[in-house]
């Protein structure tokens, strides 16, 4: 099976700044990398995700990059918002989890210091 | 999209008993599964709901423990059976709008349950 594994745990940056987090994974054979953005007391939701087949995309201030050969893919997120405080998670997966299910990484707490 | 909803949306209950917690989804989708999330831990697959038929289990959930139905394509029930306080945790309830690949998955707000 898949393992992944999240860095930071926490972060916390001043509003404004950027926020990075990275997630690696064992499985060669994944080709889909999503990330879910989790607040209190809702469930996770899908912000961004990408193909194994692009290296890198983008959706306003949030942006996804990929490794392939080094098994790992990126958040990233500028001009950083206190509404951007949430927990994070990357799901990497083969096709996409639609018929499979997810295996998700342990999460990095976002903290958006004003 | 799909707008998933859960009941109850928490509950306490007394170790030894049992809870069923409904899922019901918006609009048809073909797939549908159940994580567990410890407070302030990641989501772990407890199982897929299949429809008409009995759900697949992730390696350390069993059907004894965790009986889970799904009569037509929106609607699925997870039940906690027999319960203690190590089953105190958000149960989380997923789906997604089609069985191909790079498919968005669904989450319901979650259940969270306290056993005491």
């Amino acid at each position: 099976g898949e393992n992944v594994e999240q860095h930071p745990s926490t972060l916390s940056v001043q509003e404004g700044d950027s926020a990075v987090i990275k997630c690696t994974y064992s499985d060669s054979a994944s080709n889909y990398f999503p990330w879910y953005k989790q607040e209190l007391g809702k469930g996770p939701q899908l912000i961004i995700d990408i193909r194994s087949n692009v290296g890198e995309k983008k959706d306003q201030r949030i942006a996804v990059t990929l490794n392939k050969t080094a098994k790992h893919f990126s958040l990233h997120i500028t001009e950083t918002q206190p509404e951007d405080s949430a927990v994070y998670f990357c799901a990497p997966t083969f096709g996409g989890g639609g018929a499979d299910g997810l295996t998700f990484g342990k999460g990095t707490h976002l903290i958006i210091q004003p | 999209s799909a707008v998933i909803s859960q009941k109850p949306s928490r509950d306490i209950c007394q170790r030894g008993t049992s809870l069923t917690i409904q899922c019901q989804v918006d609009s048809q989708v073909t797939m549908m599964f159940w994580y567990r999330q410890q407070p302030g831990q990641s989501l772990t697959l407890i199982a897929t709901a299949n429809q008409g038929s009995e759900a697949t289990y992730e390696s350390g959930f069993v059907i004894d423990k965790f009986p889970i139905s799904r009569p037509n394509l929106t609607f699925s029930t997870l039940t906690v059976s027999n319960m203690s306080p190590e089953d105190s945790s958000i149960y989380l309830c997923s789906a997604t709008t089609s069985g191909g690949r790079n498919t968005e998955a669904f989450f319901g707000q979650g259940t969270r349950l306290t056993v005491v």
